[in-house]
């Protein structure tokens, strides 16, 4: 079955330095999404990625799809506190399935 | 945007009862999907809802275990049966509308 691991499984960073959270899949992926659970609450939409070595921005957070479509990375600059929760990616099967299969996680935590 | 509501928020259950879980989208999907969470954990899908057909389950999942109702388009119902321990975990509806994946609260079940 699908495998989709992210790295690393946790992160503590200085307030104020960035972040990267990595995803890998075992196969060729049709798109690539990515969510942020806050602590206490549920996974809330990001973004997605659909075309090879696809760059997005929403303001400090840049997300990248691998050229070969089996990675994919979040990047956040200048973290906040606002910026605490676990982040995860998510791929569909195909293009058109809805099921999601999450990755492992990351799980932020900022040091004031 | 969708919003999703979801019944009970919370329950600490004795084992061997069953639970079930509602799930209020206002907007009508053809389909809904029922993910579970264990604590610290990543998400994992159960099953998919379809309004007028059977609910389709994942590898591990078995409708006498978790049977699903889908009485319309905007909501549906997850039952866990003769629970355990092991089922202590965050349930999850979620749908999938223009482009985005949206999740309900969740239903913070813990089974004594």
């Amino acid at each position: 079955g699908q495998q989709v691991m992210q790295i690393p499984q946790y992160q503590h960073v200085q307030e104020g330095e960035d972040f990267t959270t990595y995803c890998n899949s075992s196969t060729t992926l049709s798109n690539i999404q990515w969510y942020k659970q806050r602590p206490g609450g549920h996974p809330v939409f990001l973004i997605q990625l659909v075309k090879s070595g696809e760059v997005k921005k929403q303001k400090r957070l840049t997300f990248q799809f691998g050229e070969a479509k089996k990675n994919s990375s979040l990047h956040i600059t200048a973290t906040q506190t606002t910026d605490v929760g676990t982040y995860f990616c998510a791929e569909t099967l195909n293009f058109g399935n809805e099921k999601l299969t999450f990755g492992t996680g990351t799980r932020l935590t900022i040091i004031p | 945007s969708a919003v999703i509501s979801q019944k009970p928020s919370r329950d600490i259950c004795q084992r061997g009862t069953s639970l079930t879980i509602q799930c209020q989208v206002d907007s009508q999907v053809t389909m809904m999907f029922w993910y579970r969470q264990q604590p610290g954990q990543s998400l994992t899908l159960i099953a998919t809802a379809n309004q007028g057909s059977e609910a389709t389950y994942e590898s591990g999942f078995v409708i006498d275990k978790f049977p699903i109702s889908r009485p319309n388009l905007t909501f549906s119902t997850l039952t866990v049966s003769n629970m355990s321990p092991e089922d202590s975990s965050i349930y999850l509806c979620s749908v999938r509308l223009y482009n985005e994946q949206f999740f309900g609260p969740g239903t913070r079940l813990t089974v004594l």
